[in-house]
């Protein structure tokens, strides 16, 4: 009940295309959900975050699409870059218990030039 | 811009010895965090600290010891190093229910 399941575990697409990873969980008690990124050599970053009250947030060509009833969220990058190329971890926790979050196992994408 | 420093970013040990990982935030976070990052199995947390000479035990604390004796400063220790603690450590912190700020990571060999 504690995981959060991540796929998928690799992704190739071209530059300009439509990146998309999707996660799922079981903890219905989950409240925040971010998105990392993770560039080689360097720490995972905050990318953009969403809370279940809302069912997608924006952020540039970063879109978090969050469906409650199905315990499903998915990251998507539009127009995506090489420079998106990285590993992007989803989480989940409940606000107030940072020693509680619980990362997927992560997807490392490459955007081809 | 929150800085979580980690002081190296290889290190190569041999089984059995004592081995300390350092991280310092400048922040005055209140939480700070170790994770181990292996290839396929994600983040995973060792230990974490909610204050000073405060610690939790993560989801695989096995092997492994911490010292939190100043807020900005959280050490791991490994006390007797083995081989299948070869691996990616990350140090995080942040404020209560604010997003982790990590370091850039220690790659460790233990040979």
């Amino acid at each position: 009940q504690q995981q959060v399941k991540q796929s998928p575990q690799s992704l190739i697409v071209q530059k300009g295309g439509i990146s998309i990873i999707n996660c799922a969980y079981e903890n219905t008690a989950f409240d925040y959900f971010p998105w990392y990124q993770q560039f080689p050599g360097k720490g995972p970053a905050l990318l953009i975050a969403i809370r279940p009250d809302v069912s997608e947030k924006k952020e540039g060509r970063f879109t978090i699409s969050f469906n409650k009833s199905a315990k499903q969220f998915s990251l998507h990058i539009m127009d995506s870059q090489p420079g998106d190329s990285a590993t992007y971890f989803c989480a989940a926790s409940s606000l107030g218990r940072d020693d509680k979050i619980i990362f997927g196992k992560g997807t490392r994408l490459h955007i081809l030039p | 811009d929150v800085k979580v420093t980690q002081s190296s970013r290889y290190l190569v040990k041999r089984t059995g010895e004592k081995v300390f990982l350092e991280c310092v935030q400048d922040m005055d976070h209140e939480n700070m965090f170790w994770y181990r990052q292996d290839p396929g199995l994600g983040l995973r947390l060792i230990y974490f600290s909610y204050d000073v000479k405060m610690k939790e035990k993560g989801d695989i604390p096995e092997g492994y010891s911490v010292s939190r004796e100043k807020k900005e400063r959280f050490s791991l220790i490994l006390e007797s190093a083995s081989t299948n603690q070869t691996s990616m450590y990350l140090c995080a912190s942040s404020f209560i229910s604010s997003p982790l700020h990590f370091g850039n990571g220690t790659r460790l060999t233990v040979t």
